[in-house]
């Protein structure tokens, strides 16, 4: 069975601070999608990265970055120099395929940002 | 990128009652769409799959006869909670997916059962 935990529940920071959330997964599969999303107040998903299970480079983008780690099953985010719009739910969420079936989400943490 | 909406955004109804909520694709044909359930500071549960013209299924626990799901064309998936409780007040979702491997997520419906 497919599992995503993240750890922190809640986190502030205050603006300007990196601040990096924690997603550990457990999958049977030697392929599989993992993914960051971000829920704002207003509730919509918005999509922030899809990473396959065969490509472990890190990736940048802007402010936010992710570090892959197949060796202890980590998918971590860290958002540098964090602003108060990045407060937000961000889930991390795991699937088995490339057609969206056995979607898994974390339980979320939710990220504070105070001016 | 693909826009997916949903239709209520809020809605509010009594006990007894049943719902339906609208998901749309509309910029792209969605063979499959998937609808979640969130409660209030939790994550999103995956409740059922549906493919285009074929029964939808469901997600353990999750009742069919409950959560009537229909997805009669590409471009459009409806979710009916029937005959409504004030527990099944959540946070419902939707998500489409076309050829690519991506799921695009619609912004949710807020439902309140009094």
């Amino acid at each position: 069975a497919q599992k995503v935990t993240q750890a922190q529940t809640e986190i502030s920071v205050v603006e300007k601070e990196d601040v990096t959330l924690d997603c550990v997964y457990e999958t049977r599969d030697t392929t599989y999608y993992l993914f960051w999303y971000k829920q704002p107040p207003s509730g919509e998903l918005v999509f922030l990265i899809r990473r396959n299970s065969f490509d472990e480079q890190n990736e940048i983008s802007g402010r936010y970055s992710w570090n892959f780690q197949k060796s202890t099953s980590s998918f971590n985010f860290t958002i540098t120099a964090s602003q108060v719009v990045d407060s937000a739910v961000y889930f991390c969420a795991l699937s088995e395929n490339n057609y969206g079936q056995n979607f898994v989400f974390g339980p979320g943490t939710r990220l504070s940002v105070l001016p | 990128g693909a826009v997916v909406s949903q239709h209520p955004s809020r809605v509010i109804c009594k006990s007894g009652t049943s719902v339906k909520i609208e998901c749309r694709s509309l910029d792209f044909q969605a063979t499959t769409m998937f609808w979640y359930r969130q409660f209030p500071k939790k994550s999103l549960m995956l409740m059922a799959t549906s493919n285009e013209g074929s029964k939808a299924t469901y997600e353990q626990g999750v009742e069919k006869d409950k959560f009537l799901i229909n997805h009669a064309s590409l471009t459009l998936s409806t979710l009916t909670v029937t005959s409504a409780h004030p527990e099944d007040s959540s946070f419902y979702i939707c998500s489409a997916k076309g050829q690519s491997y991506e799921q695009y997520f619609g912004p949710g419906t807020r439902l309140t059962v009094t």
